[in-house]
């Protein structure tokens, strides 16, 4: 069974607007952490948010947000005020065991955002 | 404070030969993985090493390997390459004191073609 699975392969949203990337779970540790990455067409993977399995409230970092809902093991990814610049890969991720893993991530299949002007 | 470094940037191989990626990673980053990224497969981990030593592997067969040297640079090698091994190479470093949130840095990537 996928880890990690994105099932939106590609999305446009008007600039401005606020967009949903979706994004759910599979494990049985409890104890994991949840990242979103954005890679542009360069390649290079940028991360954005992380989101732990025990945190009790929603990660934020400026206009990215994460709606964490643990019990439906997903965890979405919300851009506000969408901006050209934002058109891009975007990966959902997950560490598990938190703190056996090492370095070690799953990704899922990524959704590609376009931005409308 | 320089990112992390991956050179080659491109490379282009002969089915059969074998290639040597580089990763450098950020300064007092200890924690450097590999991820193999292609169309089909998406992106898949292949290993991590943590002070010089392989601390975790992916679901790779043996011809992909690795190494890390004492100022935490490491290489992966690809011996008798295939077709599918065309693909672009991530590296990632992270400090990894062992706190879950830590991030993962990545570089910009090797894009191996084999013909």
């Amino acid at each position: 069974a996928q880890k990690i699975t994105q099932t939106q392969p590609g999305m446009f949203v008007q600039e401005k607007e606020a967009v949903t990337l979706d994004c759910t779970y599979d494990t049985s540790d409890p104890s994991y952490g949840l990242f979103w990455y954005k890679q542009p067409s360069s390649g290079e993977m940028i991360f954005l948010i992380y989101q732990g399995s025990y945190d009790q409230q929603n990660a934020t970092e400026g206009r990215y947000s994460l709606n964490f809902q643990k019990a439906r093991k997903s965890a979405n990814l919300v851009i506000s005020a969408s901006q050209l610049g934002d058109s891009a890969m975007y990966f959902c991720a997950m560490r598990e065991p938190l703190n056996n893993a090492g370095n070690m991530l799953t990704f899922g299949g990524g959704t590609r955002l376009m931005v409308k002007p | 404070k320089a990112g992390v470094t991956q050179t080659p940037r491109y490379l282009i191989k002969t089915r059969g030969q074998q290639v040597t990626l580089s990763c450098s990673p950020i300064s007092g980053h200890r924690s450097v993985s590999w991820y193999q990224q292609t169309p089909g497969q998406g992106l898949q981990f292949l290993f991590e090493y943590f002070s010089e030593t392989q601390r975790n592997k992916g679901n790779f067969p043996g011809r992909f390997s690795g190494r890390q040297f004492s100022n935490s640079r490491s290489e992966m090698n690809v011996s008798t390459l295939e077709l599918g091994d065309s693909a672009l190479y991530l590296c990632a470093s992270s400090p990894w004191t062992g706190g879950g949130n830590t991030e993962a840095f990545f570089g910009q990537g090797t894009r191996l073609t084999v013909v």
